[in-house]
């Protein structure tokens, strides 16, 4: 079965803090997603690699960074968290516009 | 990207076929269409994609008609566990991501 795994299902962390977000794929894939979910919303593109060391930014990268060492890996990162980025982090790797495979998420809470 | 217009939500009862209809009126030439399927705290799993006329898999059917401005998602004989919200896609397979939309949510109904 192929997989995508995030570290944390569940995070609380403090305004201001640096919050890192890891994701790891065992497909080989080269593209790998950043989405964030909140209700009435839908998920919406945060950022998106097409190769280590490459970066997009998505519909909403204000705030976040990313990283991509190494081809497995894919990690977010908010540079000072904020209330209003609360929020269901998703993970994905997999082909453009075809099949992608979605970790089961981490539920961020920033107080 | 081509926008895509889908009902927000749906019911339906324990073995009834559901057909959720998809607008994409914009859809360009290179673009597949694309459904996902999202259950409650995990994230959206790849049901189906298709080109044109009718796909079908295990799991669903698609259908495309000739001028592809809009596709159909049939479910068979639902259950209770196909309650999920279900995202259509529309996109090239170039180096444009995936972009989901708010979805449709599906409740069954026993």
């Amino acid at each position: 079965d192929v997989k995508v795994t995030q570290s944390s299902r569940y995070l609380v962390k403090r305004t201001g803090e640096k919050v890192f977000l890891e994701c790891v794929q065992d497909m080989d894939h080269e593209n790998m997603f950043w989405y964030r979910q909140d209700p009435g919303l839908g998920l919406r593109l945060i950022y998106f690699s097409y190769d280590v060391k490459m970066k997009e930014k998505g519909d909403i990268p204000e705030g976040y960074s990313v990283s991509r060492e190494k081809k497995e890996r894919f990690s977010l990162i908010l540079e000072s968290a904020s209330t209003n980025q609360t929020s269901m982090y998703l993970c994905a790797g997999g082909e453009m516009n075809t099949e992608a495979f979605f970790g089961q998420g981490t539920r961020l809470t920033v107080v | 990207l081509a926008k895509t217009t889908q009902p927000i939500s749906m019911d339906s009862y324990e073995g009834q076929e559901v057909n959720i209809t998809c607008s994409h009126n914009n859809i360009a030439t290179n673009d597949y269409i694309t459904w996902y399927q999202q259950f409650p705290s995990q994230g959206p799993r790849f049901i189906i994609q298709g080109y044109k006329t009718k796909v079908t898999n295990e799991v669903a059917s698609l259908f495309i008609p000739a001028d592809r401005k809009s596709s159909t998602l049939s479910l068979p004989r639902v259950s209770l566990s196909d309650t999920a919200v279900y995202y259509c896609l529309v996109g090239d397979r170039g180096n444009t991501p995936l972009v989901f939309g708010k979805g449709t949510r599906l409740s069954v109904i026993a």
